[in-house]
């Protein structure tokens, strides 16, 4: 069975750049034909997808966080990480990793991590 | 790409329906059939419920229904039980090729 787990810090400083990796076990990010992508909940608010990168490598991101954005592949083939640049407190918020349909469309997220928080501040 | 537009709560007693509501526009919900709706307990990750406007997956009650109507889709829970009170979201591919989520819609269980 397909688990997915966020890791990183839990604070980081204004104007610095966070990074948060996503561990699939029981599985590999390049089989399956599925995108595995980020999203974000502000405190109280709703989501907010960031991105995806692909089966194949391939990425596409939320055209509003498009220039901060990094998502990546480890070479180990079973994590997978985003990178978000000068950061404010705006992007305070718990971060999911979850994975996308490949075959019904990378849109229907149905399987999630259990979520990190990620507060920004000095 | 603006959010999509749900009542912040709605409340039922068990046993009976509730339908929440999704809009959008035409560049997402009404020029697609790519709606999902997400079930989200406190401290949760969320949960796929439905996916392209109707379809629910394995394991999912059929008490759980979607449809859409031009640029609003809804989700009808019927048969309200305990178990249903959570936050609903609702998300739609778009013409930009991303991803767009509604705010929320808090489910009270009477």
């Amino acid at each position: 069975q397909v688990q997915l787990q966020e890791s990183g810090p839990g604070l980081v400083k204004p104007s610095q750049t966070l990074s948060l990796t996503c561990t699939v076990s029981g599985g590999s990010i390049t089989s399956g034909g599925y995108y595995w992508s980020w999203i974000r909940q502000h405190p109280g608010n709703g989501l907010e997808w960031i991105g995806y990168i692909s089966y194949s490598g391939g990425t596409y991101y939320n055209l509003s966080l498009k220039s901060r954005v990094i998502i990546s592949v480890d070479t180990s083939k079973i994590q997978f990480s985003l990178k978000l640049s000068s950061v404010t407190a705006a992007d305070t918020a718990v971060y999911y990793c979850a994975r996308g349909e490949g075959i019904r469309g990378y849109w229907i997220f149905d399987l999630w991590g259990r979520g990190t928080l990620v507060t920004v501040s000095s | 790409q603006s959010a999509l537009t749900q009542p912040a709560s709605v409340s039922g007693s068990p046993g009976q329906s509730i339908t929440i509501s999704c809009t959008g526009t035409s560049s997402d919900i009404g020029g697609y059939n790519y709606v999902s709706w997400y079930q989200q307990h406190p401290g949760k990750a969320p949960k796929l419920m439905i996916y392209d406007v109707s379809n629910r997956p394995s394991g999912v009650s059929n008490r759980f229904s979607g449809s859409k109507s031009g640029n609003t889709a809804s989700l009808t829970i019927s048969g309200l039980q305990a178990e249903d009170e959570a936050d609903y979201y609702c998300s739609s591919y778009t013409s930009s090729s991303t991803v767009v989520f509604g705010g929320g819609t808090k489910l009270t269980v009477l």
